[in-house]
C-alpha cells in the first residue's frame, strides 16, 4: 500500500463550491505539506503542519485552508473554489535522512473548477 | 531573481549519453540540496540529496555541489529512454520547507 494517499484522485467542479482534498500517511512522519503544481510555475506551498497543533501558511495560502486532524491526516480545503484554483496538488511528508529533511510525495488530486 | 532557477529545456540527449541539469540558488544559507524525478501526470521522487561541496555518486546518477557559486548540478550517466522526465532541484532555505525550482524536462532519444 502507499505510504502517502490522497482522495480524491480527481475531481471538477464549479466556481463557488467548497471542495476537501485529504491527505492520509502511514510513515510515521510529524511534518506535512499541501503543494499546488501549475505549468510553468512548479511546485508551490500552500500550507505546511510540523505537528498537529503547528499549522503555517505557505507562500499561496489565500483561498486555502488546512486541517490536521491526526498525526496521520491532513486536509485541504477551497472554501470557495475559483477557476485559476485549477492544478495539480500534491501533500507530502517529511522526515530527517542522511542528506537533510527528505519530503516524500502522495499521487497527487487533479482538480478542475469550471 | 527567482530563488531556485532551472533551465525548462527540454534537454535531448541520445540513449547511453551522460545527461547534465544544472540549477542555480541564491540564498547562501542552504545546507541541503535534492534532486526530484517527476514523470508525467506522476508525483516527485527523490532521486538524490547532496550538502557538501563536490560530487555525490548514486550508481548512475552524480550530484554535484559549489556553494562558493551557488550551484548544484545532476548527471545521469548512459541516459535510457525510462530517464525521460521532468527533474526538479529543491532546497531548503535553512528549514524545513522547500523552494523548488520549476524543473528541466529531460528527453532521452532511443
Amino acid at each position: 500500500d502507499a505510504d502517502v494517499t490522497q482522495t480524491p484522485r480527481n475531481r471538477i467542479t464549479k466556481t463557488g463550491k467548497r471542495i476537501m482534498l485529504e491527505c492520509s500517511q502511514t510513515k510515521g512522519h510529524d511534518r506535512m505539506y499541501w503543494y499546488r503544481q501549475d505549468p510553468g510555475l512548479g511546485l508551490r506551498l500552500i500550507y505546511y503542519s510540523f505537528d498537529v497543533k503547528d499549522i503555517n501558511k505557505g507562500e499561496i495560502s489565500d483561498g486555502y485552508s488546512v486541517s490536521r486532524q491526526a498525526q496521520a491526516k491532513f486536509s485541504l480545503s477551497l472554501e470557495s473554489a475559483i477557476p485559476n484554483q485549477t492544478a495539480l496538488y500534491f501533500c507530502a511528508t517529511s522526515e530527517w535522512g542522511a542528506g537533510g529533511d527528505e519530503q516524500f510525495f502522495g499521487p497527487g488530486t487533479r482538480l478542475t473548477v469550471l | 531573481q527567482k530563488e531556485v532557477e532551472q533551465n525548462s529545456g527540454p534537454l535531448s540527449v541520445p540513449e547511453g549519453a551522460i545527461a547534465s541539469l544544472n540549477c542555480t540558488y541564491s540564498d547562501r544559507g542552504s545546507q541541503s540540496f535534492f534532486w526530484y524525478r517527476q514523470y508525467s501526470g506522476k508525483s516527485p521522487e527523490l532521486i538524490m540529496s547532496i550538502y557538501s561541496n563536490g560530487d555525490k555518486e548514486d550508481g548512475r546518477f552524480t550530484a554535484q555541489l559549489n556553494k562558493a557559486s551557488q550551484y548544484v548540478s545532476l548527471l545521469i550517466r548512459d541516459s535510457q529512454p525510462s530517464d525521460s522526465a521532468t527533474y526538479l532541484c529543491a532546497v531548503p532555505p535553512g528549514t524545513y520547507k522547500y523552494i523548488f525550482g520549476t524543473g528541466t524536462r529531460l528527453k532521452v532519444l532511443a
